[in-house]
Parts: structure tokens; sequence; C-alpha cells
């Protein structure tokens, strides 16, 4: 079983509509979780971070899911300018982050 | 506040040849990554590296690929006898304080071997 799981898509979505997806990690000892955004040939960008109470930046929110291990992202109103791939990211004491392979998101007109 | 630099950017080699990449991290950044990224596919971690040490290089192949980061000047991986396998999307991280902080990439190098 990989360490963090993304179902790599792609998601087609409407514009105006909400899209979510899940990450999924296998270490229960996690401790940090990261969504991180990248456009085709350019390097990733941090879109936030991810709290245990969950956190909302604008038309995104992240939630954390302890208990079943796993991550989210939701988009709300869609922009054709949030189609990217978005990486999930996760870290346990001890070790680095490790990344997703991805989550491939389009938002057509 | 200068993000975390690269260079260069695009990079062209014959196979053989020896290639050097270059990575300069945010300013009070002292913990770089590298991560290499093949067309089409996710990012593979590398090397991790603080001023002057070698933390983790479990990603890094066994033969021909190194990485330092001296008390000065940017962090370099190094390539030798380059192979086609190895073009790729090249990037470099940095983050402040420790394995678990966000991280911030570089622009990232392009190695074309030919």
């Amino acid at each position: 079983r990989k360490e963090v799981e993304q179902d790599p898509g792609p998601f087609n979505v409407p514009e105006g509509a909400t899209v979510a997806f899940n990450c999924t990690y296998s270490n229960s000892a996690s401790q940090s979780f990261f969504w991180y955004r990248q456009d085709c040939r350019k390097e990733p960008k941090l879109l936030m971070s991810v709290y245990s109470s969950g956190n909302e930046d604008g038309r995104f929110t992240a939630q954390l899911n302890r208990a079943s291990q796993y991550i989210s992202l939701l988009i709300r109103d869609s922009k054709l300018s949030d189609s990217a791939t978005y990486l999930c990211v996760v870290g346990a004491a001890g070790n680095k982050l490790t990344f997703g392979g991805g989550t491939r998101v389009l938002v057509k007109p | 506040n200068a993000g975390v630099m690269q260079n260069p950017r695009h990079l062209v080699r014959r196979r053989g040849q020896e290639a050097r990449l270059r990575c300069s991290p945010m300013k009070g950044h002292s913990h770089v990554y590298w991560y290499r990224q093949l067309p089409e596919e996710g990012l593979k971690f590398m090397v991790y590296l603080q001023k002057e040490n070698i933390i983790d290089e479990s990603g890094m192949p066994k033969e021909r690929f190194s990485a330092e980061f001296p008390k000065e000047g940017p962090s370099i991986l190094r390539i030798q006898q380059v192979v086609r396998g190895d073009s790729a999307a090249y990037f470099c991280a940095s983050s402040p304080r420790g394995a678990l902080d966000e991280q911030y990439f570089g622009p990232g190098t392009r190695l074309t071997v030919t």
C-alpha cells in the first residue's frame, strides 16, 4: 500500500460547480498535512495547510479525518483557473514529507 | 524575499556528460530537498540535506548521482555520465525549520539528454 494515495482523475468539473476529492494516508502517526497545486510543467505551489479542525481559504476547504486517515479538499464555485493537479502531502515525525501522485482537475466552461 | 532559485532552468547534455544543477533556498531556510519528475508522472523524492549534511538520501540512485549543500553557496545535484533516462524536471524545495514544515519549490531545471 502506498504511503499517500490519491485518485488520479481527471475530475471534469463544469465552471461554477463544486468538486471534492480525498487523499488517504497509511501512517497513523502522521502529523503534517498540506495540499499543493501543480500546473502543467510548473513547480508545485503550497495551496493550504490542513489542520485538525479543518480550515477554509476562500473557495477552498480542507478537512482532516484522523480516524479514517484521509484528508479532503473541496473547491466551490470552480473557475477555469482552478484546472491543475492537486497534490496531497503528508508528514510523520522522524520522517520527511511524502507527496501523493496528484489528482487532476479540469474545469470546463 | 526571493523565493527558491534554481539554475539553469534548461540544461541539455549529451549522453556521458555531467550535469550540475544548482539550488539556492529561500533566505533563512536551511533545509533543502531535491525531487525528480518524469513527464506525466508524480514527484519522486531524491534527497534531503541540511547545511553540510545529507539527512536522507533514500531516493537517490545508487550510482552517478550525488548531492551536497555546502556551508557557503547553493546546493548542488550532480549527475555523472548522464543517460537518456535522466531526462526529467528536477525540482528543489526548501523549508525553514524541519522535515515536517511546508516546503517551497523552485521553478525547476529541465534536463534533456540527447
